[in-house]
């Protein structure tokens, strides 16, 4: 079965400092691996991928990840957090047939002044 | 140039009264999803739809249902909406059997269903 774990549930920063988002995932075959984010009262919307191509993939507002099959991880990191990054993030594993996405239990981004 | 659309963004309904959600879509995916995503949690599939083949997940309850009556339409129909069921409903679309794991899952606004 794929899962994934998102380490924290809340993450407050800075606007100008880096974010960093962490997430393990666990899958019996190679996975595929997506960042998701969620503004309030709004849908999902990609932010970036993985799909055994490139390990480090950028994405949409600066965001990027790193695919690390050793560690097992696929963490989200931003160099300058902005007010506007502020939402919910999912990180999230396709299933075998593809057809399904697991979703961890998802990280607030804060972000202050 | 909205791909996914769900229609109303907010449905508020009555204990027990049925209500139809709709999802349309301009991508001509031949998959479609439903997703229920409750407060302050992750969005769990209800079903999906590949062509014309409807795909129910395990948990499901029977309360819901859905319709598909061409490509770009999908409904989701709740029977006897109870105080649980209030949540965001998201529809998703991918191409093919493939087209999730590749990171062609495209999602809607969603609708928040709320029942008094």
């Amino acid at each position: 079965a794929q899962s994934v774990t998102q380490l924290d549930s809340h993450v407050s920063v800075s606007e100008g400092t880096p974010v960093l988002l962490r997430c393990n995932y666990s899958s019996s075959y190679s996975p595929s691996l997506f960042w998701y984010v969620q503004h309030p009262n709004k849908g999902l919307q990609l932010l970036l991928k993985y799909t055994s191509a490139a390990t480090l993939v950028k994405g949409i507002n600066g965001f990027e990840a790193e695919f690390k099959k050793s560690e097992t991880s696929f963490h989200l990191t931003k160099p300058s957090a902005h007010m506007s990054d502020a939402a919910e993030y999912f990180c999230v594993v396709s299933s075998n047939s593809g057809y399904a996405l697991n979703f961890g239990k998802g990280t607030s981004l804060l972000v202050t002044p | 140039d909205a791909m996914v659309i769900q229609n109303p963004r907010y449905q508020v309904t009555q204990f027990g009264k049925p209500v139809t959600l709709s999802c349309s879509q301009t991508l001509n995916h031949n998959v479609m999803y439903w997703y229920q995503q409750k407060s302050s949690q992750a969005p769990k599939l209800l079903f999906h739809y590949y062509d014309k083949d409807f795909n129910n997940e395990a948990d499901t309850p029977d309360n819901f249902q859905s319709r598909r009556p061409n490509t770009s339409f999908c409904f989701l129909d709740i029977r006897s909406p109870g105080l649980g069921d209030a949540a965001m409903y998201l529809c998703a679309t991918s191409r093919g059997s493939t087209g999730g794991s590749r990171g062609g899952y495209t999602f809607g606004s969603g609708t928040r269903l709320t029942v008094v």
